[in-house]
């Protein structure tokens, strides 16, 4: 069946970079999303990638696509304490399905 | 300014009593969807409509009903809420099902006693 796997938990210093990894079984999926959820407020889109990419960067976020191994992972370089937050993976399915994983809940210490 | 708008933000109920929860969109997105967010558990689709008067089961639909009468509106009703209905409920849309992004609601957090 259809499923999305992260770790739950990311702790890293102000300054590192921090890598979320997402796991997903649907080969069919189309594109593969990253949200973020600040406390207390709906899910926002961060970046995507479409599923013929390997790669995609956008300014401090770097997302990577290993279609082979169904594998996904965002990384966010120089992380900020406002980087705080719950990243939820996400996969299109056949144009009418989206599938999200448990969330991982990013901890930034300073 | 375009925006998903849910409404109660906050909705305390009993066992049993009926209860709606609104979603408007703005941006005349033909795909709206509504989620329950549960700990370690990630979003789960309840139902979702693709256009006006198409609506659709997601993954847990028991105990839910949706209707889509006007393309801007897509309301959650519960019938009978019982207390396995407490959660945090999002809706949401996008322009073209799946494959453009989602836009989210503030979320309706439901407590049902």
């Amino acid at each position: 069946g259809e499923d999305v796997e992260q770790s739950l938990f990311l702790s890293v210093r102000e300054g590192d970079s921090s890598v979320i990894n997402c796991t997903y079984t649907d080969s069919s999926s189309t594109y593969l999303y990253w949200y973020k959820q600040e406390p207390g407020a709906g899910l926002q889109l961060l970046t995507y990638i479409f599923s013929n990419m390997d790669m995609k960067q956008d300014q401090r976020l770097t997302v990577l696509l290993n279609k082979k191994d169904k594998h996904l992972s965002l990384r966010i370089a120089d992380t900020q304490t406002g980087d705080s937050a719950i990243y939820f993976c996400a996969e299109s399915i056949n144009g009418d399905k989206v599938i999200f994983g448990p969330g991982t809940s990013l901890s930034v210490i300073p | 300014e375009a925006q998903v708008t849910q409404n109660p933000r906050y909705l305390i109920t009993v066992t049993g009593k009926k209860l709606t929860v609104t979603c408007s969109q703005n941006m005349n997105h033909e795909y709206m969807s509504w989620y329950r967010q549960d700990p370690g558990l990630g979003l789960r689709q309840i139902y979702y409509s693709m256009n006006v008067e198409v609506t659709d089961k997601g993954d847990v639909p028991e105990g839910y009903k949706v209707s889509r009468k006007e393309k801007r509106n897509f309301p959650l009703i519960l019938e009978s809420p019982s207390p396995n209905q407490t959660s945090l409920y999002f809706c949401a849309s996008t322009r073209q099902g799946a494959n453009s992004p989602l836009h989210f609601g503030n979320g309706t957090r439901l407590t049902v006693t």
